[in-house]
């Protein structure tokens, strides 16, 4: 079966310091990756998502950026934190099934504090 | 693109009830719509989901309906209990295309 892991689970960091929040796949092959961000209270933002080592697609402009270095591995970075970059982040992966419809399977998460 | 809204933003019910959730979508080439349930401090968890060819899907006390015509599917949850308070998330998306998800109901069962 599939296992999806975010680490660290909780983060505190100061404004102005670097992030970096990975997230690992298991058992499946060349899945599709994501990154989302919820603010307290709202919705999913959907920051990046990935269809292969090397491919990113950024959603929002702004100081994150996503990197894919290995098929089951998805790293989300900052090199500079910003107030507005606290929330809950979230991984998530998928694979496009035979009648072309694409079921995201989400992980536990990362809650982030800046302060 | 697609749009996707979510009605109502908090649902409050007795133990025993039942509770509806509707989502509207505005793409009419969207063929797959996923319902989340997302409890305090963790990830969307997969409830239900159901494709453009059928109209209606049951799991247990869970059900989802979709009329495509109107663009509109809705969550069913009969006998609720105080297990299923959480966060509801409806979303739709068509072929290659990623997740568009509602913002979201807050399910409150009360004993």
């Amino acid at each position: 079966s599939q296992t999806i892991h975010q680490w660290p689970a909780t983060l505190v960091q100061p404004v102005g310091s670097p992030l970096s929040l990975e997230c690992t796949v298991e058992g499946t092959s060349n899945p599709n990756l994501y990154w989302y961000r919820q603010a307290a209270g709202r919705g999913l933002q959907l920051l990046f998502y990935s269809v292969g080592i090397g491919q990113i697609s950024s959603e929002v402009p702004q100081n994150l950026s996503a990197s894919r270095p290995q098929d089951r591995q998805f790293i989300l970075s900052s090199k500079k934190l910003l107030l507005s970059d606290s929330g809950f982040y979230l991984c998530a992966w998928s694979v496009l099934s035979s009648d072309l419809t694409d079921t995201q399977y989400f992980g536990p998460g990362t809650r982030l504090t800046v302060l | 693109g697609e749009n996707v809204e979510q009605h109502p933003s908090t649902l409050s019910v007795q133990e025993g009830d039942s509770a509806v959730i509707k989502c509207t979508y505005s793409d009419s080439a969207s063929n797959y719509f996923p319902w989340y349930k997302q409890e305090l401090g963790k990830g969307p968890q997969l409830i239900i989901d159901i494709r453009s060819n059928v109209g209606e899907k049951k799991d247990q006390r869970i059900a989802v309906t979709l009329n495509k015509t109107a663009k509109h599917f809705s969550l069913h949850i009969t006998e609720t209990q105080p297990e299923d308070s959480a966060v509801y998330f409806c979303a739709a998306s068509w072929g290659y295309s990623t997740l568009t998800f509602g913002k979201g109901t807050m399910l409150l069962v009360s004993p």
